[in-house]
């Protein structure tokens, strides 16, 4: 399973683009990236997946570099509702396991 | 939302006591996940299930055991509960395994040990 590296924890003022970049260096030829979302007392959410350059949906945007080697979550305007941690997942087809990090905690300030 | 239900929500119990989690889903998927979150270090998979009888150790499996002798459920054993078992306890089930697959999570038992 490819290690996953991203900040601990940031701070965005309401109405602001966020971008939480995820470093996953021995990334496999067959891996997938997926973001996750979780709310304070809930469980994680699925946000966005993708296997190379961009792909945006309804919540979020995700870019994918060439080397896939890191990616960025985008989260266009946030609000105060957009205030939780965000997990970065790598992990191929052929495995069974779904491993999260220690996430994102992102603070969304007024 | 995925029909997936975690129950109790809430449990008190004492230490060396055995505690049984259920997993119930009711959108026939095959891998069912047992994880669990405390302050400081995320969500931590325990065990995992890729279909009925068939069960994985997590990476924090010591102290705990599964079974899943139907689709539906997904059991989680403490055989003797500890005070480091208390935690936020969550149940995933996904349709095809792994990250290129939509997973979706119970709400959570949250489990106390004194």
């Amino acid at each position: 399973l490819a290690k996953t590296t991203q900040p601990i924890s940031m701070d965005s003022y309401e109405g602001q683009e966020v971008n939480i970049t995820c470093s996953h260096n021995n990334i496999a030829t067959n891996d997938y990236i997926t973001w996750y979302q979780q709310f304070p007392s809930q469980g994680p959410r699925f946000i966005i997946q993708g296997y190379k350059t961009k792909v945006t949906n309804e919540v979020a945007s995700l870019f994918i570099p060439a080397d896939r080697k890191s990616s960025t979550l985008s989260l266009p305007r946030v609000s105060l509702s957009d205030t939780a941690v965000y997990y970065c997942l790598v992990s191929g087809a052929g495995s069974y396991q779904l491993t999260f990090g220690k996430g994102t905690k992102l603070s969304v300030i007024p | 939302d995925a029909g997936i239900t975690q129950s109790p929500r809430h449990k008190v119990t004492e230490t060396g006591t055995p505690v049984t989690l259920r997993c119930h889903q009711t959108e026939n998927h095959r891998y069912m996940y047992w994880y669990r979150q405390d302050p400081g270090h995320g969500l931590r998979l325990i065990h995992y299930s890729y279909g009925v009888k068939d069960t994985d150790k997590g990476e924090v499996s010591d102290g705990y055991s599964v079974s899943r002798s139907k689709t539906e459920d997904f059991l989680l054993t403490l055989e003797s509960a500890t005070s480091s078992q208390t935690s936020v306890y969550f149940c995933a089930i996904s349709e095809r395994g792994g990250v290129n697959t939509e997973a979706f999570f119970g709400q959570g038992t949250r489990l106390t040990v004194v």
